[in-house]
């Protein structure tokens, strides 16, 4: 069974500019969560989709945004970019909410 | 407020002998814990989790104990090899969202 994938790998992007990022969960998983891990801050959650609702939100200015299609698949957005949103963005799947989360590669944005 | 956090940032031990990491939370309502291995340039790796109803459980050569009384886990390593050198974090889903709350992560060097 495939993983998580996340595309794509790697992004540099200039302040101001917005960023999509896309998630495909493993096969039959329908939650699918959203972490930004930085040095300093650590991993931290942004958002959780389940059946293409936000469950979940974490504290996060409103320029990050998500959605989940019909497949499962999510994307999450970021607008008017930041110095400090320069980070390593994972999405995680499980089958449901309260079971182990498996953790995608990763998304690493560099903002210039 | 919530947190998880290691006792030890690093931890540096010889193959063969057995590691433990350690990790504290503060949310006496947490129900849910795990474990992720994480490996430079890769999304966290699922280890093991464990249920507040749980005090111990056993993986390959892995094993988490749950102290709920002191509010603390710790994971265990036997016989520890090169290729668990890593950042060990914990998580606890214990936010007020019910998301996973994740501890900033042990280093952990295997010298051979």
């Amino acid at each position: 069974k495939a993983g998580v994938t996340q595309t794509p790998r790697y992004l540099i992007k200039t302040r101001g500019q917005q960023v999509t990022l896309s998630c495909s969960p493993i096969s039959g998983h329908r939650s699918v969560s959203w972490y930004q891990q930085t040095p300093g801050q650590g991993l931290q959650f942004l958002f959780e989709y389940f059946s293409e609702t936000q469950r979940n939100k974490g504290n996060f200015p409103g320029r990050f945004s998500g959605r989940q299609f019909s497949n499962s698949r999510s994307e999450m957005n970021v607008s008017t970019l930041e110095l400090g949103d320069s980070a390593l963005y994972l999405c995680a799947s499980s089958l449901v909410k309260g079971y182990e989360q498996y953790f995608g590669p990763g998304t690493r944005l560099t903002v210039t | 407020g919530e947190s998880v956090g290691l006792h030890l940032p690093t931890l540096s031990v010889q193959e063969g002998d057995n590691s433990i990491i350690n990790c504290a939370y503060s949310n006496s309502a947490s129900d849910y814990f795990i474990w992720y291995k994480q490996e430079s340039g890769k999304g966290p790796q699922f280890i093991i989790d464990i249920r507040s109803n749980m005090d111990k459980r056993q993986g390959q050569r892995v094993t988490v104990l749950l102290n709920k009384t002191v509010k603390h886990l710790s994971l265990q390593i036997a016989a520890t090899q090169p290729g668990d050198s890593a950042v060990y974090f914990c998580a606890d889903q214990g936010g007020s969202q019910g998301n996973l709350i994740f501890g900033k992560g042990t280093k952990l060097s295997v010298k051979p």
